[in-house]
């Protein structure tokens, strides 16, 4: 079965520090990769999606980047976080087609 | 790109009551809709899904309508119990190749009163 790994749980970084969140998905080949942000009380924001190595889109202009070293490896980065930046990341991953996407159990990062 | 809109924001529903939380969708290219549940501090786990050949899926106490021509879908929940208190998201996903991304509404925080 496919299981999708995200870490860390929670993260407190200064404003200015480096960020890099990994995420990691198994039993499945050439997923779509995703990475969202939840901000409090709202919805989710697509940031990044990926449909292969080394294809990103990026969907909102931001502090962030996103790169896909590895088939099933997608990782969130900043050289320089903001306090903006807080918030509740979230790694997704679906099939190409018409099927549903999984979501990991996601990343709380407080920018302090 | 596509948009989706989702109400109400809030939900309080005696136990036992049914519930039911409304999204409109923009483009009408969106042919895949899935309904996510969020308990607190976990990721979204989906709880259903239609596709836009069906206008009605039920799950046991969980249904979705799909209406195209308004490019509106809802979630109903029936006999609704404490444990379906949660943050209900309501998506809408564009077929194309390489666009095949979700497109979320902002979320509905519904509450179970015992």
């Amino acid at each position: 079965s496919q299981t999708i790994h995200q870490w860390p749980a929670t993260l407190v970084q200064p404003v200015g520090s480096p960020l890099s969140l990994e995420c990691t998905v198994e039993g499945t080949s050439n997923p779509n990769l995703y990475w969202y942000r939840q901000a409090a009380g709202r919805g989710l924001q697509l940031l990044f999606y990926s449909v292969g190595i080394g294809q990103i889109s990026s969907e909102v202009p931001q502090n962030l980047s996103a790169s896909r070293p590895q088939d099933r490896q997608f990782i969130l980065s900043s050289k320089k976080l903001l306090l903006s930046d807080s918030g509740f990341y979230l790694c997704a991953w679906s099939v190409e087609g018409y099927t549903e996407a999984f979501f990991g159990q996601g990343t709380r990062l407080t920018v302090v | 790109g596509e948009n989706v809109e989702q109400h109400p924001s809030t939900l309080s529903v005696q136990e036992g009551d049914s519930a039911v939380i409304k999204c409109t969708y923009s483009d009408s290219a969106s042919n895949y809709f899935p309904w996510y549940k969020q308990e607190l501090g976990k990721g979204p786990q989906l709880i259903i899904d239609i596709r836009s050949n069906v206008g009605e899926k039920k799950d046991q106490r969980i249904a979705v309508t799909l209406n195209k021509t308004a490019k509106h879908f809802s979630l109903h929940i029936t006999e609704t119990q404490p444990e379906d208190s949660a943050v209900y998201f309501c998506a809408a996903r564009l077929g194309n190749f390489g666009n095949e991304k979700l497109t979320f509404g902002t979320g509905t925080r519904l509450t179970i009163i015992p």
